[in-house]
């Protein structure tokens, strides 16, 4: 079993739409949780971290639920600067993190 | 620019030979971590150091590869034999050591012939 699972996507959303991700995660002495977007042809880069109480950064919001060992991005009011690959980020040492295969985001016109 | 640099950014082999890809961190990261990725995944851990020390390595990683970081700052990641299964974007991160947010650098696409 994946440590991290994502759901591909493509997801195709209008502009302003509000858009959610989940992320699941099989180990339960994961500690810290990160979602990352990438670009195409680019390198990964930090969106935010996830608190357990969850967390805003603007449009974006990441909650975490422990008991079912899952992750979510809400991002409100997409742009299309949003489409990217986001990537579900977990660690349980910091010494090895584990991706997931990201999903995919097209924000339309 | 002050980010995470790798060399070179792309890189032809045949198979069989051996390749070899540098890493410079951000200056004040103690936390430096390779990666690989191919296309439609997300980054796979290889290895991880903590100034020169390395410290986690992927049971994936076979003998093949090796990763050095002698002083604590740069990174080289060596690659023996190469097999056409080798070919991936090489991706380098460091980190600061606190919070877990890691940079990382534009990559090394290496292509195996």
């Amino acid at each position: 079993r994946k440590e991290v699972e994502q759901d591909p996507g493509p997801f195709n959303v209008p502009e302003g739409a509000t858009v959610a991700f989940n992320c699941t995660y099989s180990n339960s002495a994961s500690q810290s949780f990160f979602w990352y977007r990438q670009d195409c042809r680019k390198e990964p880069k930090l969106l935010m971290s996830v608190y357990s109480s969850g967390n805003e950064d603007g449009r974006f919001t990441a909650q975490l639920n422990r008991a079912s060992q899952y992750i979510s991005l809400l991002i409100r009011d997409s742009k299309l600067s949003d489409s990217a690959t986001y990537l579900c980020v977990v660690t349980h040492n910091f010494n090895k993190f584990y991706f997931g295969s990201g999903t995919k985001l097209n924000v339309k016109p | 620019d002050t980010g995470v640099s790798q060399n070179p950014r792309h890189k032809i082999t045949k198979r069989g030979q051996n390749v070899t890809f540098r890493c410079d961190p951000i200056s004040e990261h103690n936390r430096l971590y390779w990666y690989r990725q191919t296309l439609g995944q997300g980054p796979e851990f290889l290895t991880y150091f903590q100034n020169e020390a390395q410290l986690e390595k992927s049971r994936l990683l076979s003998d093949r590869f090796s990763a050095e970081r002698p002083k604590g700052s740069f990174s080289t990641l060596e690659i023996q034999r190469t097999e056409q299964g080798d070919s991936a974007m090489y991706l380098c991160a460091s980190s600061p050591g606190t919070g877990g947010e890691q940079y990382f650098g534009p990559g090394t696409r290496l292509t195996v012939t």
